[in-house]
């Protein structure tokens, strides 16, 4: 079973299009995350949820808009993409492991906008 | 503001020696210091993590080394192997779950 499993693994689309993103983790964790990874490989967090409720809300434009249906889901819904918003999208989980909190990334979904 | 940031960008060893991998923080206040893996293709994988009241941890090939007094971590990779290429991202313990930009290390055969 996948700790943290998101889909689609690759979305292709054109510029204007609006599309979503999902994450699920069987993992009993409360705080989940959504992070960008650019060509570069640098990770920045956007959102994070705990237990359902937003909690972290990254300077992020407003067409991305996170929704939590329960604490075991977080999922990214994208409207009018542009060509900036091609990269890959982590989904991941928070859980303690002695003492430090670490995250459970999902295998990413990579967005590439015509 | 506060940050985690890594002084290498990009890593070339040789099969067999050993990495070092360097990352810098601003947050004295952290508690726990965290290294990720990321493979091709992957999402970040946690490898090890220290405590801020050690200044040495070792696992398995790995050895973190923190030094607070000059707000600095190391993660050492011993006998280094094809299959340790990747992207290394040091993270601070925190709701913020920041990362650094990464290192990438490649294993030259």
């Amino acid at each position: 079973d996948t700790a943290v499993s998101q889909t689609p693994k690759y979305l292709v689309t054109q510029m204007g299009n609006d599309k979503s993103i999902k994450c699920e983790q069987n993992l009993g964790h409360d705080t989940m995350y959504w992070y960008k990874q650019d060509s570069k490989k640098f990770l920045k967090i956007m959102f994070s949820y705990n237990n359902k409720e937003l909690i972290i809300n990254e300077t992020v434009p407003n067409r991305f808009s996170p929704k939590s249906p329960d604490k075991a889901h977080l999922n990214l819904h994208i409207n009018s993409l542009e060509l900036g918003d091609s990269a890959v999208y982590f989904c991941a989980s928070r859980g303690r492991h002695s003492g430090a909190n670490v995250l459970t990334f999902g295998a990413g979904s990579r967005l590439t906008v015509l | 503001g506060e940050s985690v940031g890594l002084h290498l960008p990009t890593l070339s060893v040789q099969e067999g020696d050993n990495s070092i991998i360097n990352c810098a923080y601003s947050n004295s206040a952290s508690d726990y210091f965290i290294w990720y893996k990321q493979e091709s293709g992957k999402g970040p994988q946690f490898i090890i993590d220290i405590r801020s009241n050690m200044d040495k941890r070792q696992g398995q090939r790995v050895t973190v080394l923190l030094n607070k007094t000059v707000k600095h971590l190391s993660l050492q990779i011993a006998a280094t192997q094809p299959g340790d290429s990747a992207v290394y991202f040091c993270a601070e313990n925190n709701n913020d779950m920041r990362f650094g930009a990464g290192t990438r290390l490649t294993v030259k055969p």
